[in-house]
């Protein structure tokens, strides 16, 4: 069975501290893709960053990064030196070759605190 | 400016009443989807479509029905049989060129219905 669990249900840290968001899936197959999206206040989804099960290289854009571990089944996001504008719900989530479908954890709601 | 439109943002009903909610895409993407969230449970599946005049049924599609008569549009109804229809519903697109699977979904800015 495909599975994305996400097992932090609410952060909150003091703006400018670090934070990372954990996400762990399961697949058989070998060919898949990962997803990280953001849902704001505002209630629409934005995306963020997709990586192929290929490709396991940790990628950096600003002030965020994700590292993604295929031993351990887990693509984890990390946000340095928080703001409070990172506020907001984010969902991790996966999706396989053989179907359109896209399956979602249940998100992490992270609070900056000023 | 392309992108998805949901409308309206805010809808309440009675119970009993069926409701259509509207989603429009100017993307020209293939495939459709909508998803309903509630606190906690994030986001699951209710019907997807890879085609104008084709869709299939996601993880919670009882009670609710589709259409997918132009390739722009696909309208959710929430009928009378969905027991507990207050949810927040998104809708969203993804393009079908090349290796879709690898493609992101498109959201949006969904419609919060309220059954009273």
């Amino acid at each position: 069975a495909q599975k994305v669990t996400q097992a932090q249900t609410e952060i909150s840290v003091v703006e400018k501290e670090d934070v990372t968001l954990d996400c762990v899936y399961e697949t058989r197959d070998t060919t898949y893709y990962l997803f990280w999206y953001k849902q704001p206040p505002s209630g629409e989804l934005v995306f963020l960053i997709r990586r192929n099960s290929f490709d396991e290289q940790n990628e950096i854009s600003g002030r965020y990064s994700w590292n993604f571990q295929k031993s351990t089944s887990s693509f984890n996001f990390t946000i340095t030196a928080s703001q409070v504008v990172d506020s907001a719900v984010y969902f991790c989530a996966l999706s396989m070759n053989r179907d359109d479908k896209i399956i979602f954890g249940k998100g992490t709601r992270l609070h900056i605190l000023p | 400016d392309g992108g998805i439109t949901q409308s309206p943002k805010y809808l309440f009903r009675k119970e009993g009443q069926n409701v259509t909610l509207s989603c429009e895409q100017n993307l020209n993407h293939d495939a459709m989807y909508w998803y309903r969230q509630d606190p906690g449970q994030g986001l699951r599946l209710i019907y997807y479509s890879q085609i104008v005049n084709d869709f299939q049924k996601g993880d919670i599609a009882e009670g609710y029905s589709v259409s997918r008569e132009k390739k722009e549009s696909f309208p959710l109804t929430v009928t009378s049989a969905q027991k507990n229809p207050t949810a927040f519903y998104l809708c969203a697109s993804r393009e079908q060129t090349g290796v879709s699977s690898y493609n992101e979904q498109f959201f949006g800015p969904g419609t919060r219905l309220t059954v009273l």
